[in-house]
Formats: structure tokens, C-alpha cells, sequence
């Protein structure tokens, strides 16, 4: 299986700076076809998971441009510029090039 | 706007079945791949079974194979997962998703249904 990594914040982050938060797959994540198959997640307090990012690096339609993926085949970063009160949740990474198909362990936001 | 709700969680016994319902509404449910994701108390996130568009193809992971069963009704734009043999260690909350194939990716969820596994 690809394990996913992900790294930690250091919570609170000031609203209005930026929060990096990293991920690495044992496993390049890199598809003959060139993409990259790599997701990001936001699961808010209370609410829905949303999509956020595809390909490692293509924001998911209404997602705000203050989130950005980048990365190489098995180290990855989303990067949330400016954050806000509504970006308070927990962030997971998901590896959907092969099954079984797996998750990070979550990286907790805070605002302070 | 599309909507997934889930239903049919609750208290099951160790060894009892159980099956959850996921009804989609807000696209052509015929046209997608769909999926359950759990999350067990404050654990992180677990793919649990992928069905394709049309029911032909079915993938699992181990730890449910041969106990769990993804299945989806396109008349009734309904997804399910029937539970057998269940275990304390299947004690989560199941999240129904829809599978975009275009992004590879799970781009719609539910809030989910909790199950309990205990006797």
C-alpha cells in the first residue's frame, strides 16, 4: 500500500499569514500520462469534506486562489496563503493512483 | 447542488449486518463512479470500496473484502454498502462519495452516518 505522510502546523498560525502543509507518498505518484494523482481534502468542524485540489497542483472548481498544491512525484505541499477563519479544519492528502487507495492522517489548523 | 445522504447507521452487535443507504441527488447518478470512506473516532480517513458507474467493477480494501459489499441502484440514484461479520474495528463514520473520474478524485460528500460496533 502507499503510505501517506503528513506533516504538522505550528497551531495557531495569525490570521493573514501563510500555512504550509506537507504530505509525502512512499510511492511517486507520478502516472505514465504525466499527472500527478494527488488530492487535497478540507474536513471543517461540523461540516462536509471539501475537494480542493486535483493533480497535485489544479484547484477544484470555487476553491479560493488562496490555496495552492505543488510538489514533485512523492513530496507535496498546499500552501494557504492569507488564512482565514473559515480555512480552521483538518486538511488531508490522498493518493489516487493506485488501490488500495490512501490518506494522510490529517493536519489540524488553527487561527489565532 | 449536488447532495449525498447517508443513512441506516447505528448500534450493531459484533457478528450482525448492517446496511447503509446513500441517496444522490443534483446530477446523473448513472454517470459516476461512487465510493464509502470512513473515519473511525478521532482516526483520520479510510477508502473502504469504490464501485464503478454502472456496478460492473467493485474494489475493497482488505481488511472488508469478503464482508462488506458495495452495490448501487440507478433507477433509484441510491448507493449502498451491506456490512457482514462486523467487527468493533468497523466502528466509524461511513461517508458516501462521488468518484469524479475526469479529476481522480472524490469531489462530493456526504456527512456521513455513524456505525457502532459493540456489544
Amino acid at each position: 500500500d502507499i503510505v501517506m505522510t503528513q506533516g504538522a502546523l505550528p497551531n495557531p498560525v495569525p490570521s493573514g499569514e501563510s500555512a504550509s502543509i506537507t504530505c509525502q507518498s512512499s510511492k511517486s505518484l507520478l502516472h505514465s500520462n504525466g499527472k500527478t494523482y494527488l488530492n487535497w481534502y478540507l474536513q471543517r468542524p461540523g461540516q462536509s469534506h471539501q475537494f480542493l485540489i486535483y493533480w497535485m497542483s489544479t484547484r477544484a472548481s470555487g476553491v479560493s486562489d488562496r490555496f495552492s498544491g505543488s510538489g514533485s512525484g512523492t513530496d507535496f505541499t498546499l500552501k494557504i496563503s492569507s488564512v482565514e477563519a473559515e480555512d480552521v479544519g483538518v486538511y488531508y492528502c490522498q493518493q489516487f493512483l493506485e488501490y488500495p487507495l490512501t490518506f494522510g492522517s490529517g493536519t489540524k489548523l488553527e487561527i489565532k | 447542488e449536488v447532495q449525498l445522504v447517508e443513512s441506516g447507521g447505528g448500534l450493531v452487535q459484533p457478528g450482525r449486518s448492517m446496511k447503509l443507504s446513500c441517496a444522490a441527488s443534483g446530477f446523473t447518478f448513472s454517470n459516476y463512479g461512487m465510493a464509502w470512506v470512513r473515519q473511525a473516532p478521532t482516526k483520520g480517513l479510510e477508502w473502504v470500496a469504490t464501485i464503478s458507474y454502472d456496478g460492473s467493477s467493485t474494489y475493497y480494501r482488505d481488511s472488508v473484502k469478503g464482508r462488506f459489499t458495495i452495490s448501487r441502484d440507478n433507477a433509484k440514484s441510491t448507493l449502498y454498502l451491506q456490512m457482514n461479520s462486523l467487527r468493533s474495528e468497523d466502528t466509524a463514520t461511513y461517508y458516501c462519495t462521488r468518484r469524479d473520474g475526469y479529476y481522480h478524485a472524490f469531489a462530493y460528500w456526504g456527512q456521513g452516518t455513524l456505525v457502532t460496533v459493540s456489544s
